[in-house]
């Protein structure tokens, strides 16, 4: 079965960098884009951006550009989705999600959810 | 960037009650990728609806999805328990992808 499983909660400090993963398995790892979607505590779903994992190309939210750096493990089927300069508002559980490309049928698999907490 | 924007915030309806989702974009979403999420608390997002109005597997058909354009609605023809929850639309256009702000939809 399907299944993207991210790695554990992190706590960093205002200023740090934070690498989170999400490993995939039950499919063909190369067939589907991989995104990141974050929520703030009590809040809605925001869009940081995506990965293709047949050739690493990337394309970022306008907002996280310049602080944000996805790359992919094609050995491991694992993604990873590194976020610099941490301030409190990158407080938020950080979620990886698949999209078949071309195919316009949303994101039909996500993770669990990876918590990321910046505090002093 | 194109803004997504849901309303109600929150709709309180009793079990077997029918509900209907607005979500309004500031400028015209191709029907294809026009997708609604729902959401529960401790949970990851499950998509519902993509392409406007498919369901995706194992949905059940009380969900249905509408719309063109610039408006877009998710119906429940009759709520069942577990279907309260918040519900997200999403659209892609212009290389990214964005949210609306969530619709809970709550027990009266």
């Amino acid at each position: 079965q399907v299944q993207l499983v991210q790695s554990g909660a992190e706590v960093k400090k205002p200023g740090a960098s934070v690498k989170v993963s999400c490993k995939a398995s039950g499919y063909i790892f190369t067939t589907y884009y991989l995104h990141w979607v974050r929520q703030a505590p009590g809040q809605g779903l925001e869009w940081m951006g995506m990965i293709n994992p047949t050739n690493g190309n990337t394309n970022y939210a306008q907002k996280f550009r310049g602080r944000v750096t996805m790359t992919r493990d094609t050995s491991t089927s694992t993604v990873y989705m590194e976020l610099n300069s941490l301030g409190s508002e990158d407080t938020a559980l950080y979620y990886c999600a698949r999209e078949r490309p071309g195919a316009t049928m949303g994101f039909d698999y996500w993770g669990q959810g990876t918590l990321v907490t910046v505090s002093p | 960037e194109i803004v997504l924007t849901q309303s109600p915030g929150t709709l309180s309806l009793s079990p077997g009650e029918g509900a209907t989702l607005s979500c309004r974009a500031s400028q015209s979403v191709d029907n294809r990728h026009l997708a609604w999420y729902q959401q529960k608390p401790g949970q990851a997002p499950r998509l519902l609806i993509y392409a406007t109005s498919s369901r995706a597997t194992g949905i059940p058909d009380r969900f249905s999805g509408s719309g063109s354009g610039t408006d877009f609605a998710l119906t429940i023809s009759r709520l069942e328990p577990e279907d309260f929850a918040v519900y997200y639309c999403q659209q892609f256009g212009g290389s990214s992808w964005t949210f609306g702000q969530g619709t809970k939809v709550e027990i009266k």
